[in-house]
């Protein structure tokens, strides 16, 4: 059974870097699309874009300025850099999978990480 | 675009049904049968429920069920029990560029 977990800073500086990783167990990480998904406290969701293990990647366009998704397929883990943040990124960021061959939908997700943008 | 349309919130009574919508438009909702159910409790990861519209995942209660009609999905949930009382929120393919959208939640409240 797949299981995702999320690390990471829990405060970024205006203007700087969030940097995520997500840790895959149970599975591969070389099948599925890997996702990150955000949730600002007391809002709904945001898709911010996925990677297939083979490298190749896909953003919500309102982000892809400033996203980055990476792979490492030697650790089975996989990451978020988002750059010049605002407080309106403050955010529970959630990693999850989208199973190859399937359009949509996100399952299992990992348990989510809260970053707050704050000086 | 915009997210998807949900009701803010919903409530029923133990052993009722309740029936949570979602708009979208002919873009998204109305063009494909790909939209999913998250089941969100509070402080916990979003739960896959229901996808491609009307489909369980493996351990979902068969009292959840999903529909569409046009640019609107539903989630109905009968014979309600206290553990169902929880945010939902719905999911849509919308295409290659944006490729989904969720709605913005809705508070189930068991009475």
């Amino acid at each position: 059974q797949v299981q995702l977990q999320e690390s990471g800073p829990g405060l970024v500086k205006p203007s700087e870097t969030l940097s995520l990783t997500c840790s895959v167990s149970g599975g591969s990480i070389s099948s599925s699309f890997w996702c990150w998904i955000r949730q600002p406290p007391g809002k709904g969701l945001e898709w911010i874009g996925f990677i297939y293990h083979t490298g190749s990647t896909d953003y919500n366009p309102s982000l892809k300025s400033r996203v980055t998704i990476s792979v490492d397929t030697s650790k089975n883990q996989f990451s978020l850099k988002l750059s010049s943040v605002t407080v309106a990124d403050t955010a529970v960021y959630y990693c999850a999978r989208r199973p190859s061959g399937t359009t949509g939908w996100f399952d299992p997700w990992g348990q989510g990480t809260l970053v707050t943008v704050s000086s | 675009q915009s997210a998807l349309t949900q009701p803010r919130s919903v409530s029923g009574s133990p052993g009722q049904s309740v029936t949570i919508s979602c708009t979208g438009t002919s873009s998204d909702v109305g063009a494909y049968n790909y939209v999913s159910w998250y089941q969100q409790h509070p402080g916990q990861a979003p739960k896959l429920m229901i996808y491609d519209v009307s489909k369980r995942p493996s351990g979902v209660p068969d009292r959840f069920s999903g529909s569409k009609s046009g640019n609107t999905a539903s989630l109905t949930i009968s014979g309600l029990q206290a553990e169902d009382e929880a945010d939902y929120y719905c999911c849509s393919y919308a295409g290659s560029y944006t490729y989904v959208l969720f709605g913005g939640g809705t508070k189930l409240t068991v009475l």
